[in-house]
């Protein structure tokens, strides 16, 4: 099993760009996240979903999009980039099934984003 | 709403030496726990989960960490460090509730001097 697929790693973007980081899970998790991560903050909550066709603002959200038209993929969309939004993005899976926070938490490898 | 203080953004030890890297917590309803591990350039692996079965739950590469609810701490240790611990390292919380989302600490860097 691949785990938790992002793409693309790395992306250089001008101001005002738009683009989408993708994000495909193979485990068919039920609940995917994006996170993002910046230097002596953690990482923190943008968007998270707990199945198909349900999403839900996390932490930090504006700026970004959602989607979630199937269970594997979880696209994150930033539709006016800005220099804010440099970061490392990680998307996250887990199921939602079980209690008692026996749920595993898949992380990704990271989409590294500048914003010029 | 729970959160998750990490005492120390930078902690260095010696080889062979005592890794203890500290953990606090808040939460309203019983927490769940986690340390994850951050290797430079790399995604986060998962090291240890608290999940109320035992206080002391033990990792992998020779972690272990120990809840203390009446501290409200769940510190990480390793009783002697190697080169290769040497990383960032992040606690993070959860609740038991549809959002299972993680809450993270800011991080601690551990730098193992030869």
């Amino acid at each position: 099993n691949a785990g938790v697929t992002q793409t693309p790693k790395f992306q250089v973007l001008k101001t005002g760009q738009s683009m989408t980081l993708q994000c495909a899970q193979d485990m068919n998790h039920e609940y995917m996240s994006w996170y993002r991560q910046d230097p002596g903050m953690g990482l923190r909550l943008i968007h998270y979903s707990v199945g198909a066709g349900i999403t839900d603002q996390g932490e930090v959200p504006n700026g970004y999009n959602v989607s979630r038209s199937t269970t594997e993929d979880f696209p994150l969309r930033l539709l006016s980039a800005a220099p804010s939004q440099t970061s490392v993005y990680f998307c996250a899976s887990t199921q939602t099934s079980g209690t008692g926070g026996n749920y595993g938490y898949t992380f990704g490898s990271g989409t590294r984003l500048t914003v010029v | 709403a729970q959160s998750v203080t990490q005492l120390g953004s930078h902690v260095s030890v010696s080889e062979g030496a005592l890794v203890l890297l500290r953990c606090n917590y808040s939460s309203s309803v019983p927490p769940y726990l986690f340390w994850y591990v951050q290797y430079p350039n790399q995604g986060l692996q998962l090291l240890l989960k608290y999940t109320s079965a035992a206080t002391l739950v033990k990792g992998i590469n020779g972690f272990e960490a120990e809840f203390k609810k009446s501290e409200t701490s769940f510190h990480l240790t390793k009783p002697s460090a190697h080169m290769s611990d040497a990383a960032e390292y992040f606690c993070a919380v959860s609740v038991d509730t549809g959002r299972r989302a993680l809450t993270f600490g800011s991080g601690t860097r551990l730098q193992v001097q030869p």
